[in-house]
């Protein structure tokens, strides 16, 4: 139990289809992050909201739209990917920005068709 | 700019040997933040430490240790004694100042063998 949920685990869609990701966590922080781990390639980081207000956007392609409803619950909508975002998805959650620790879930693993 | 080297792909040892992992970075900040997450198979990234640039004390926890050398930008893991269990990918991190943003590093591979 790590205290970030990520569901689903695993998602394989078409290019076409409209399909979102969801993270929760448990642990009373006030921020939660994306981030996606290509294979051989650094986790990049995509977006970063503080207190439900995003902070930061990685120049992350408008395909990938973020929703934050409240400090607990992070969304990924994802719509009309391709191939190449074929990735491991990460939500992490910190206490606050800055020093402290980002705590990750388990991801998701999406395939794109 | 911000930067992490893990030069190390994948290592493989035999359990009970001990194995440094190499992490070096680069930032022009004084303030700064280093990490070292797990990856086992699962994908979770589990957080090991962290460590603040004006702190470059040498900390054990159990079988791991690391070394934090500022003269030669250098945050090294190793594992005593290593164990099946360790297998995982091991990621060093870097964050500057007051930021939301870490750095990662490509990543080792660590295979323990029994």
């Amino acid at each position: 139990e790590t205290g970030v949920t990520q569901t689903p685990r695993h998602l394989v869609m078409g290019m076409t289809n409209k399909k979102s990701l969801k993270c929760e966590q448990h642990l009373g922080h006030n921020a939660m992050y994306w981030y996606k781990q290509s294979a051989k390639k650094p986790l990049e980081l995509m977006f970063v909201y503080n207190f439900k207000e995003q902070t930061e956007n990685n120049s992350v392609p408008s395909r990938f739209s973020p929703e934050c409803p409240n400090s607990s619950h992070l969304f990924l909508h994802l719509h009309t990917l391709q191939p190449e975002d074929s990735a491991l998805y990460l939500c992490a959650s910190s206490p606050g920005v800055g020093d402290q620790p980002q705590h990750f879930g388990d991801g998701t693993r999406l395939s794109i068709l | 700019a911000q930067k992490v080297t893990q030069a190390q792909t994948e290592i493989s040892v035999v359990e009970k040997e001990d194995v440094t992992l190499d992490c070096v970075y680069e930032t022009r900040d004084t303030t700064y933040y280093l990490f070292w997450y797990k990856q086992p198979p699962s994908g979770e990234l589990v957080f090991l430490i962290r460590r603040n640039s004006f702190d470059e004390q040498n900390e054990i926890s159990g079988r791991y240790s690391w070394n934090f050398q500022k003269s030669t930008s250098s945050f090294n893991f190793t594992i005593t004694a290593s164990q099946v269990v360790d297998s995982a990918v091991y990621f060093c991190a870097l964050s500057e100042g007051r930021t939301d943003k870490l750095i990662f590093g490509t990543g080792t591979r660590l295979q323990v063998f029994p």
